[in-house]
């Protein structure tokens, strides 16, 4: 009963590394969706997908990129990582549109 | 764009009281979805309520109910019987309906409200 897992958890950057962090959904759901949680914030959308291929920009697309090849995963990108960046993001789901969002347990992002 | 507004960043009331928890958006769209979400100190984000803007009876799901006011753009929180699981962010969120095909939008979220239930 795994719904959405993020990996992974937890990580530490240095300043202009890359990294990918994983979403993987076991509920075949069309819809995805990155989020960034801000201290004091609420959540923000980051880039979504309304299916295999398929990618859009959200609220805050900007220094990161994604793919999704297959349904179940998508994937979220930093190429060159800045202070900025720091934060905890959210992989979410759905089966459509307007239908609640499953979320995974957040992934910490800190870069040094 | 919208803007999701939670006025009360902190609220605290002893357990077993009732608590309503403020949410006040802006939208041009006439048919959209709003939702309640809890984070406890886990980090994970719980549905605890959705409600469909063009549904004129408000959502319930057990000791949750809203009140939902759409012309005044108004979707405000209660919560009976508080209890110390209830300690948690929680966050309102917009989200406009899309038709099939349309493509999707994701959640916009207030910065939330932390409710602390008193022993």
């Amino acid at each position: 009963n795994a719904g959405v897992t993020q990996t992974p958890k937890f990580r530490v950057l240095k300043t202009g590394q890359s990294m990918t962090l994983l979403c993987a959904q076991d509920m075949n759901h069309e819809y995805m969706y990155w989020y960034r949680q801000d201290p004091g914030m609420g959540l923000r959308l980051i880039h979504y997908s309304v299916g295999e291929g398929t990618t859009a920009k959200g609220e805050v697309p900007d220094g990161y990129n994604v793919s999704r090849l297959k349904k179940q995963n998508f994937l979220l990108g930093l190429e060159s990582a800045a202070p900025s960046q720091t934060s905890v993001y959210f992989c979410a789901s759905s089966y459509l549109s307007g239908r609640p969002q499953h979320f995974g347990d957040g992934t910490r992002l800190s870069i040094l | 764009a919208q803007t999701v507004t939670q006025s009360q960043p902190e609220m605290s009331v002893q357990e077993a009281e009732t608590v309503t928890l403020s949410c006040t958006y802006d939208t041009s769209e006439n048919n959209y979805y709003l939702f309640w979400y809890k984070q406890p100190p886990s980090r994970q984000m719980i549905l605890v309520i959705r409600q469909e803007a063009y549904k004129q009876q408000n959502a319930t799901e057990n000791r949750f109910s809203v009140n939902f006011q759409k012309a005044a753009k108004s979707f405000s929180l209660k919560i009976s019987d508080s209890q110390l699981g209830d300690t948690a962010m929680y966050f309102c969120a917009f989200m406009k309906h899309v038709d099939s095909g349309g493509g999707a939008d994701g959640l916009t979220f207030g910065k939330g409200t932390h409710l602390i239930i008193q022993p």
